[in-house]
């Protein structure tokens, strides 16, 4: 059983530029969801995927986009990046009866800064 | 609006002592309660949660966590604290929504 991987784990960016990062869930896994932690913060829920289709989003702009893949793998898309972007962030797998139960399995992230 | 605060961004204890980390929540319905640990340039790992049934609940590491409805807390808790304990320590909250809520964090440096 693999667990959640993400890439990259570091990753520096111009603000005003566009950058995707990926995430492959957790073996069994259906579900994936996005999580966004400031420096010095919680981690902040940015969306949810399912069935390759968003289902449930936090108090992001559109330009947080994401997609899912028949595989259950994601990305997460931002555009238009700003200073206020740079942070940690998580992906995390889940069945989707699961995920409000804590039944994720978290990545190690990406490290965006924006500068 | 549900919430999740974590009211002390650090912990220092001696190694060896009991420690307690704090949270209080504010979760619609039936709470459920996570916590969560994080090392250095690490993901998030699971340690316990609260669903439903005893108010005690037992963990990962010899953490325990207990649930008090009246004073909406759900502290951390371990008997005796080890060096290998210091990292930082998330409170959420979940439910019927597909989301978790996370507190801001709490600190525990573990002194030799």
């Amino acid at each position: 059983e693999t667990g959640v991987t993400q890439s990259p784990t570091h990753l520096i960016k111009t603000r005003g530029q566009q950058v995707t990062l990926r995430c492959s869930s957790q073996s069994g896994h259906n579900t994936v969801s996005w999580y966004q932690q400031a420096l010095g913060q919680g981690p902040q829920f940015i969306f949810q995927y399912y069935r390759e289709e968003e289902n449930g989003r936090g108090n992001f702009p559109p330009r947080f986009s994401g997609l899912q893949f028949p595989n259950y793998s994601s990305e997460l898309n931002v555009n238009a990046l700003e200073l206020d972007d740079s942070a940690l962030y998580l992906c995390a797998s889940s069945l989707v009866s699961q995920a409000g139960r804590g039944g994720y399995t978290f990545g190690s992230g990406t490290r965006l800064t924006v500068v | 609006a549900q919430s999740v605060a974590q009211p002390e961004d650090q912990v220092n204890v001696a190694e060896g002592n009991p420690l307690t980390v704090k949270c209080t929540y504010s979760v619609s319905g039936n709470p459920y309660l996570f916590w969560y640990v994080q090392y250095p340039n690490r993901g998030l790992q699971f340690l316990l949660k609260y669903i439903t049934g005893d108010n005690l609940v037992k963990g990962s590491y010899g953490f325990e966590a207990e649930f008090n409805k009246s004073q909406t807390s759900f502290h951390l808790k371990k008997p005796s604290a080890l060096v290998s304990d210091s990292a930082l320590y998330f409170c959420a909250g979940g439910g019927a929504t597909n989301k978790l809520i996370f507190g801001t964090g709490t600190l525990l440096a573990v002194q030799p």
